[in-house]
């Protein structure tokens, strides 16, 4: 069993729907990443959370540790949201390791 | 501040032949990591370095993989010979103080070795 755990591992949308996108890990960590990764492009990161919940723009990522589990949204989704969206923890005893997840590729259709 | 700049984009190159990629850090950051990505093992971790000194590099593949870090605005990864397996993208990223705050990635390199 992988250590980080996305699901879905695929998920396609209509253009202004409500995205959920989750993450589920295993080991005690001190830090959760949310990262964006267009096709063919580079690797953006969205979020880093410890704690609690937070937003930008149409994004919201959540975070609870004692389920150890993370969840990303996206209000109003538009066809540039399309790409895929990586989850990764820094273990505890780590200051540096980051855990990946498989990543979700969302597409959204028009 | 141009962000995390790798060189070159793309890289096609004839099995043997040495390879260098490059990275310039972000201007302020002291910890910079390569990745290599594939399809089959997704996003794994080659070094760390921590003010220029490499931390861990323990997901260096073997020996005809090397990375320097020669200042704090400059880094190579260098195949030599390289061979078909090392055809990925490979990822640079900088952050301050390791994994304490978040990173930021290049836009990668895609290597294909034929």
């Amino acid at each position: 069993k992988n250590e980080v755990e996305q699901s879905p591992q695929n998920l396609t949308a209509q253009e202004g729907e409500f995205i959920t996108i989750n993450c589920s890990y295993s080991v005690g960590i001190s830090a959760l990443h949310w990262l964006q990764q267009h096709p063919g492009g580079g690797i953006v990161s969205l979020f880093m959370l410890s704690s609690g919940k937070k937003k930008h723009g149409r994004l919201i990522a959540t975070i609870n540790i004692q389920e150890k589990h993370s969840s990303l949204h996206i209000t109003a989704s538009h066809p540039r949201d399309s790409a895929v969206y990586i989850c990764a923890v820094r273990a505890r005893d780590s200051n540096y390791q980051l855990i990946w997840g498989a990543g979700t590729k969302l597409i959204i259709k028009p | 501040d141009a962000g995390v700049i790798q060189s070159p984009r793309h890289e096609v190159t004839e099995m043997g032949q040495e390879v260098t990629l490059r990275c310039k850090p972000i201007s302020g950051h002291n910890s910079l990591f390569w990745y290599r990505q594939t399809m089959m093992r997704g996003l794994e971790l080659l070094i760390y370095f921590n003010n220029n000194v490499p931390i861990d590099d323990s997901g260096m593949p073997e020996d005809r993989f090397s990375a320097k870090m020669p200042n704090a605005s400059f880094s190579t990864l260098k195949i030599q010979p390289s061979e078909p397996r090392d055809s990925a993208v490979y990822f640079c990223a900088s952050s301050f103080q390791g994994g304490g705050t978040e990173a930021f990635f290049g836009q990668g390199t895609r290597l294909t070795v034929v």
